[in-house]
């Protein structure tokens, strides 16, 4: 069993489009994030949402909207995308909340999303 | 706020030798995570070992260790003879919530 689980894997579409990311975790735990990773590799975290409580939101376009409808869901989604998002979008769980502790994040396998 | 810095872009080492993998961390906060991941060209980030800043000893896991030296505010990675497998990228991140911009371990045959 896929401990976290995010689809699609890959995305690829036009500028002004609207599109979703699932993310889907089965370990129970009552922290989820999501992540953006940029072509340089920079890894950056933008939501992060604690039993269904959103907790941090970086400085994110409003275009980007998580939404959480139990604590083992957190899905992102983006309207009017634009070729600067183009990048891999990592979900990420923990047990806790990060910085609460030494919970160690169990992430998903990326979703590389191309804006073309 | 955290910070995060990994001055190696790129490191090489020989298969069966030691390596050393640098990051240094900036906060204010007397209490804090450093963790290591480990992104092999597969993409998946993987959860290599984790330093609390009241840990009395390095954290040790396996093949990996942390050279913690809080005066320095450094969390040094050190993976002991290392294997083809080892090759990746690898982040230091604090508190999981600020990552370093990673470091490329290739090990050479």
């Amino acid at each position: 069993d896929t401990a976290v689980s995010q689809t699609p894997k890959y995305l690829v579409t036009q500028m002004g489009n609207d599109k979703s990311i699932k993310c889907e975790q089965n370990l129970g735990h009552d922290t989820m994030y999501w992540y953006k990773q940029d072509s340089k590799k920079f890894l950056k975290i933008m939501f992060s949402y604690n039993n269904k409580e959103l907790i941090i939101n970086e400085t994110v376009p409003n275009r980007f909207s998580p939404k959480s409808p139990d604590k083992a869901h957190l899905n992102l989604h983006i309207n009017s995308l634009e070729l600067g998002d183009s990048a891999v979008y990592f979900c990420a769980s923990s047990l806790t909340l990060a910085g609460t502790g030494n919970e160690k994040l169990f992430f998903g396998s990326g979703t590389q999303l191309s804006v073309l | 706020a955290q910070k995060i810095t990994q001055t190696q872009p790129g490191m090489f080492v020989q298969e069966k030798e030691a390596v050393t993998l640098d990051c240094t961390y900036d906060t204010s906060d007397p209490s804090y995570g450093l963790f290591w991941y480990k992104q092999p060209s597969s993409g998946e980030m993987i959860f290599l070992i984790y330093q609390g800043s009241y840990d009395q000893q390095n954290a040790t896991e396996g093949r990996y260790s942390l050279n913690f030296q809080k005066a320095r505010k450094s969390a040094n990675l050190v993976i002991s003879a290392s294997q083809l497998g080892d090759s990746a990228m690898y982040f230091c991140a604090g508190n999981n919530l600020f990552f370093g911009t990673g470091t490329r371990l290739t090990v050479i045959p």
